[in-house]
């Protein structure tokens, strides 16, 4: 059975850049869907953006500006950074594995916080 | 505010059915599948629904999905208290191109 396990430093202080892995156990990246979320209580749950199958990315566009993704099939592990932090950032974010219509398998979310 | 429009809360008592709307538009919901996702407070969302209708291995039959137009409606029956969450609607936003979820609808079994 795939699983997710997601890491990375969880108190930021504004400006700084988060940097998040998803470690994928037990399945392949390849042709899957691999897709970041974060979920805050002003927000509730937004997709912040995905890695397709043939690499391609897509951002969404309200943080194009601020976030990167990338893959490393050799590691069998995608990662996210997203960078000018500010309050508003605060909240889980999680790495999930899906489709182009859903995402199946989710980690277990890392709690960042944006403080200073 | 959400693109998919939920209602906060529903409520129903144990062994009955409950429905849960979500709202969209032609950019959304009208145009593209529906996936829904159960959240236990203090867990990661899980895939309830996907392609409108369709259940991953492993979720009951109890668990059901439909659509029409821009709404999809989630129907659980034989309610047991271990189906309070939240629950969230999502599709694809072909105008904002991005995917988008509902604001959620927190179920209680009373």
């Amino acid at each position: 059975q795939v699983q997710q396990q997601q890491w990375g430093a969880g108190l930021l202080k504004p400006s700084e850049t988060l940097s998040l892995t998803c470690d994928v156990y037990g399945g392949s990246l390849t042709g899957f869907f691999q897709t970041w979320i974060r979920q805050s209580p002003g927000r509730g749950l937004e997709w912040l953006g995905e890695i397709d199958q043939s690499g391609s990315i897509s951002y969404n566009p309200a943080l194009k500006s601020r976030v990167t993704m990338s893959a490393d099939t050799s590691k069998n592990q995608f990662s996210m950074k997203l960078k000018s932090l500010t309050a508003a950032d605060t909240g889980v974010y999680y790495c999930a594995r899906g489709s182009d219509y859903y995402m199946e398998v989710w980690g277990k979310g890392t709690t960042v916080t944006v403080s200073s | 505010q959400s693109i998919l429009t939920q209602p906060p809360s529903v409520s129903a008592a144990p062994g009955q059915k409950v429905s849960i709307p979500c709202s969209g538009t032609s950019s959304t919901i009208g145009n593209n599948y529906v996936s829904w996702y159960q959240q236990v407070p203090g867990t990661a969302p899980k895939l309830l629904i996907y392609d409108d209708n369709k259940r991953p291995s492993g979720i009951g039959d109890r668990f059901s999905a439909s659509k029409s137009g821009t709404s999809a409606t989630l129907d659980i029956t034989g309610l047991q208290t271990g189906d309070e969450a939240d629950y969230y609607c999502e599709t694809w936003d072909s105008s904002l191109s991005a995917r988008v979820f509902g604001g959620g609808t927190y179920l209680t079994v009373l």
